[in-house]
């Protein structure tokens, strides 16, 4: 079983550039999730989305964007790269709350912004 | 907002030894989950509860959802080397929120 993948799982960008997180998941979950961690940090919620279509802001949107066209795929843009950026990013799916189903995790995306 | 007050924030045991971590906030919640983190990896979940006073076990590892519902532990017993990682604690608020607050994780060292 694959779950969630993320791509790429190392990335180095220059202040500026732009790029997108690829993050894919094979359990048909409704409900898809980007996180980022830093150092001795939790997780921080950036975006998610409850459904193809619908995507909504989590604790920490700014600088990023996000599109769900498909129930499978959720990719985290980054547009104009900054050094406070430079973090690791994880994708995660689940179903929804009434489910009672945990939130699964990709392996991470490590982003270094220079 | 709502925070996850975990501790401690590190730890240094001998392999054998017990490990007991915990998870409070000024707020209530609906669900506790503890996961871990290994490095490299995305966290992997370990424990979910769902009830307030609830005891779960799973192997070496038991949870309890605090009867206040503002907090909750994790015992490791007899810990392996491979018990190593981050442990993290997790919540979800009520009024039907899918989002999850962490805490900022306990560092788990074992040394053999």
């Amino acid at each position: 079983n694959a779950g969630v993948t993320q791509t790429p799982k190392f990335r180095i960008l220059k202040i500026g550039q732009s790029m997108t997180l690829q993050c894919t998941q094979d359990m048909n979950h409704n409900y898809m999730y980007w996180y980022r961690q830093d150092p001795g940090m939790g997780l921080k919620l950036i975006y998610y989305s409850v459904g193809a279509g619908i995507t909504d802001k989590g604790e920490v949107p700014n600088g990023y964007n996000v599109s769900r066209s498909t129930t499978e795929d959720f990719p985290l843009r980054l547009e104009l790269a900054a050094p406070s950026q430079t973090s690791v990013y994880f994708c995660a799916s689940s179903y929804p709350q009434g489910s009672n189903q945990p939130q699964h995790f990709g392996d991470g995306t490590r982003l270094s912004i220079l | 907002g709502q925070q996850l007050n975990q501790s401690p924030q590190s730890m240094f045991i001998q392999e054998g030894e017990d490990v007991s971590m915990n998870c409070t906030s000024s707020s209530i919640f609906n669900t506790w989950l503890w996961y871990k983190q290994e490095p490299g990896e995305g966290p992997v979940l370990l424990i979910a509860l769902y009830k307030a006073g609830e005891l779960t076990s799973n192997g070496r590892l038991t949870a309890q959802f605090g009867i206040t519902r503002k907090d909750s532990f994790l015992n490791i017993s007899a810990s392996i080397p491979s018990d190593v990682g981050i442990y993290f604690c997790a919540s979800r608020s009520q009024g039907g929120s899918e989002k999850l607050v962490f805490g900022k994780g306990t560092k788990l060292t074992v040394n053999p």
